[in-house]
């Protein structure tokens, strides 16, 4: 069936280094790539997103990348800060405008 | 514009004792969706809504849990009887159709724990 897997499932890096976060899915139909961010005990928040026209998107310090010929998407974080600790999710999009769901990561910036 | 609006917040029944979720979605977002979060984990999709007709209930175990949006905005999802397991966090998500209709908003959830 469907699946998205998420690499690693804990990440942990020294406030002002990077973290790159990797996902995989499987739906060849897929078209649209979200990242979500979960702070402990909050809502999950949509902080980026990429299309299947699109290889690359940035904003500030994050970043997303997308390789449709190997069905992988990656998100980046450059110099990490404190409040960048969540729990990250990707996902894919499949039909009836459903999202297929990665396992999360869990990000922890060291001080 | 006011996000989505779930309540209670948190609720503590004992197993087999019955309970009910609410969520009020964005303004004008016709897809509402209701999502289990174990501890640890992803969201997983229960049911989702477009107006007041379902679209998928595949995974939404049926004996037990129940959910209708009758006007086609408010939501509720309900649990009878409830087992150990059902402990998760409920969270209710919008999306509209006519704008970006993958772009999900969550609500701050309801965290149920089952004794």
């Amino acid at each position: 069936g469907e699946n998205v897997e998420q690499h690693p499932s804990t990440l942990s890096v020294q406030e002002g280094d990077s973290a790159v976060i990797k996902c995989t899915y499987s739906d060849s139909a897929s078209n649209y790539f979200p990242w979500y961010k979960q702070e402990l005990g909050k809502r999950p928040q949509l902080i980026i997103d990429i299309r299947s026209n699109v290889g690359e998107k940035k904003d500030q310090r994050i970043a997303v990348t997308l390789n449709k010929t190997a069905k992988h998407f990656s998100l980046h974080i450059t110099e990490t800060q404190p409040e960048d600790s969540a729990v990250y999710f990707c996902a894919a999009s499949k039909s009836n405008y459903q999202l297929i769901w990665g396992a999360g990561t869990k990000l922890i910036i060291k001080p | 514009e006011a996000g989505v609006a779930q309540s209670p917040r948190y609720k503590i029944i004992e197993k087999r004792q019955s309970v009910a979720f609410w969520c009020n979605p964005i303004s004008g977002h016709a897809t509402l969706y209701w999502y289990q979060q174990i501890l640890g984990q992803g969201p997983k999709l229960l049911i989702q809504f477009q107006n007041n007709g379902v679209v998928d209930d595949s995974q939404l175990p049926k004996d037990r849990f129940s959910a209708e949006r009758l006007k086609g905005v408010d939501s509720t999802l309900k649990i009878q009887p409830a087992k150990l397991e059902d402990s998760a966090v409920y969270l209710c998500a919008s999306s509209s159709q006519l704008a970006r209709p993958y772009e999900q908003y969550f609500g701050p959830g309801t965290r149920l724990t089952v004794t």
